[in-house]
């Protein structure tokens, strides 16, 4: 069966650079889910979206945005690049029917130096 | 202010004995609870859940318990194979579906 896709899977970017990443939801899923978790950390909410429109936002820094476009993809989008924005990226999707899990990509992990 | 918390950061088991992982919550609008296995390097891998209707579900060796006059649940893995070893993350959401909270871990090592 699909699973969720991100690309890339690793990135290695300078600070104050911008970086890109792309989520793949599972096909027929209309929700989709960002977070990081940080070395050693549990993995904190960023943002989340249902039909292309934002449906939530946690701790995501002014610095990044994000979007679901009309095929579903998402794309975290994060400029001015800080060390501490190294993390690993998850994204997850789900059909948005009440009481179901959400399925985790295999995470991008941004390294900033 | 952690809403989910596992306070166990590790657990060591013997091969075909009972793991039981452990998770608290303080919000009382979490409706829904999850657990979730991770490798290093790989995203969480849906496990089970349960919603705050039941207080058991079953499937297979895992099976997760929910008290939630003590906002309490619990994951039992009968019998423990070392393949189980991962850290395992309890989750919550209120308002069916939404935003997942996660506990910090606990990463389970089942001995040969």
């Amino acid at each position: 069966a699909a699973g969720v896709i991100q690309s890339p899977r690793h990135l290695i970017k300078e600070k104050r650079e911008t970086a890109t990443l792309k989520c793949y939801p599972i096909p027929r899923h209309d929700t989709v889910y960002w977070y990081q978790q940080g070395p050693g950390q549990d993995p904190q909410f960023l943002i989340s979206f249902y039909e292309k429109m934002q449906s939530d936002k946690g701790s995501i820094p002014d610095r990044f945005s994000a979007q679901q476009f009309s095929d579903y993809h998402s794309e975290l989008n994060m400029s001015s690049l800080e060390l501490g924005d190294s993390a690993l990226y998850f994204c997850a999707s789900s059909s948005g029917t009440p009481n179901t899990e959400a399925f985790f990509g295999q995470g991008t992990r941004l390294t900033v130096v | 202010d952690q809403q989910v918390k596992q306070n166990s950061p590790s657990l060591s088991v013997q091969e075909g004995r009972i793991s039981i992982l452990n998770c608290d919550y303080t919000n009382s609008m979490f409706d829904y609870f999850l657990w979730y296995k991770k490798y290093p390097a790989e995203g969480p891998t849906f496990l089970i859940s349960i919603s705050s209707i039941k207080d058991k579900n079953e499937d297979g060796r895992f099976t997760v318990f929910l008290n939630k006059s003590a906002k309490h649940l619990s994951l039992h893995i009968v019998p423990s194979q070392p393949g189980d070893s991962a850290v395992y993350f309890c989750a919550a959401s209120a308002d069916s579906g939404s935003r997942l909270t996660f506990g910090e871990g606990t990463q389970l090592t089942v001995n040969p």
